[in-house]
């Protein structure tokens, strides 16, 4: 199993353009996360899906997109880039909530400009 | 939402020592996680510990639940332990349902 698996690893934006962050987990979970990681700071949850076509808020989910078509996937959008969005981005998954571990991807750094 | 603290920020050792890393939570939770987050960035999980004791080789970890707090514990430290050290706990209920809360992490720098 690949785990979970983010791309891109690094990318850097102008001020105003979009992008999607690709997310794929292999393990068959029904949960999937997407976190930001500020510099010294732990992570915080922007969106969150429990299954194929439920998705819901987090903490920060301004300026920010997502869908589920799938159990596997689990895209984030950035529309409208802005300085404020430069962070590292963590995609995660679980089975389920409560009493299951959560398996996090390696990341994506993005920076804009 | 949940607070969670930990402690000490920063943490300096010589290599082969001994170390103990703390989380406070203000609630009860259903789900804690150590992981430590390794120079590349990459996070990694170490234990998944709502309640009492684990260990895997040279660490370990103890949560009790009922006083709010889990302990990481480091011996022999190796230079490939730096990093940051996270905690995060879950509550699993109502509309934050599944989402980890994690702490600001301890900074761990081990020299040869």
């Amino acid at each position: 199993n690949a785990g979970v698996t983010q791309t891109p690893k690094f990318r850097i934006l102008k001020i105003g353009q979009s992008m999607t962050l690709q997310c794929t987990q292999d393990m068959n979970h029904n949960y999937m996360y997407w976190y930001r990681q500020d510099p010294g700071m732990g992570l915080k949850l922007i969106y969150y899906s429990v299954g194929a076509g439920i998705t819901d808020k987090g903490e920060v989910p301004n300026g920010y997109n997502v869908s589920r078509s799938t159990t596997e996937d689990f895209p984030l959008r950035l529309e409208l880039a802005a300085p404020s969005q430069t962070s590292v981005y963590f995609c995660a998954s679980s089975y389920s909530e409560g009493h299951y571990e959560q398996y996090f991807g390696p990341g994506t750094r993005l920076t804009v400009t | 939402g949940i607070q969670v603290e930990q402690s000490p920020p920063d943490l300096i050792l010589q290599e082969g020592a001994n170390s103990t890393l703390r989380c406070n939570f203000s609630d009860s939770v259903n789900n804690l996680q150590w992981f430590h987050q390794n120079p590349w960035g990459q996070l990694i999980n170490l234990f998944y510990i709502p309640s009492g004791t684990k260990q895997n080789g040279r660490l370990s970890a103890t949560t009790v639940a009922t006083e709010r707090y889990s302990l990481l514990y480091i011996s022999s430290s190796q230079t490939t332990d730096s990093g940051v050290y996270f905690c995060a706990v879950e509550r699993g209920r109502g509309s934050t349902l599944g989402r980890l809360y994690f702490g600001r992490g301890t900074q761990l720098t081990v020299w040869p």
